[in-house]
């Protein structure tokens, strides 16, 4: 099984801030990797996929890099929306599986 | 306007089953792999199990494997987790999610499922 590792477990920053948030994985997965985001009381939504594609309606200021075990996702300027749990994920190898979340708080 | 709208879950006793739906608007399932994703409460989420679009595949976790049986009916637009000899463990929100390359990229409401005495 993929072991995905995030840090930091929280990230405080205020709006306009830039956020940068890690996932490394305990073996290569190519592209392979996901990002979401998680409010309180709602499902994930996917933002990122591949590594560095974003998903439909996905804004601009967010964007993903990275391949084989090291993964970023970026946050350029902070929306009050932006405040949330994000979880990578990847799909490389069965079973599918995520990191433990990173929560963004102001 | 795509959704997924998702029943079944709530309160079994250890040993007991449930069987979860998933019914699906404004597309059609039968042209993606379908998922089922937990999350325990307060913790991070966890891939149950993937079928594939004509149900000839699937794919379980470790922990649900002899238990859990994801299914589908494209005729009603419908996945479905059948889930027996529940335990403390499984205890979590529920959600089904359409698989895209796979990576969830629509998801239900969550449903949540307690074992409990």
């Amino acid at each position: 099984e993929v072991v995905l590792t995030q840090s930091p477990a929280t990230l405080s920053l205020s709006p306009g801030e830039r956020a940068t948030l890690s996932c490394r994985a305990s073996q290569s997965i190519s592209s392979y990797l996901a990002w979401y985001q998680q409010k309180p009381g709602q499902a994930p939504s996917l933002l990122i996929y591949d590594a560095s594609k974003r998903a439909t309606g996905i804004p601009a200021r967010f964007s993903g890099s990275g391949s084989g075990t090291d993964f970023t996702l970026t946050i350029s300027s902070l929306e009050p929306e932006d405040f949330a749990v994000y979880y990578c994920q990847q799909r490389s190898i069965w079973p599918q599986t995520f990191g433990q979340g990173t929560r963004l708080e102001i | 306007e795509v959704q997924l709208v998702q029943s079944g879950g709530g309160l079994v006793q250890p040993g007991g089953s449930l069987r979860l739906s998933c019914v699906a608007s404004g597309f059609s399932i039968g042209g993606y792999w379908m998922s089922w994703v937990r999350q325990a409460p307060g913790k991070g989420l966890e891939w149950v199990a993937n079928i594939k679009q004509d149900g000839s595949e699937k794919y379980y976790v470790d922990s649900v494997k002899g238990r859990f049986t994801i299914s589908r009916d494209n005729a009603k637009n419908s996945l479905f987790l059948q889930m027996n000899s529940l335990r403390a463990g499984d205890t979590a929100v529920y959600y089904c999610a359409t698989s895209f390359s796979g990576y969830g990229s629509d998801w239900g409401q969550g449903t949540l499922v307690t074992v409990s005495s």
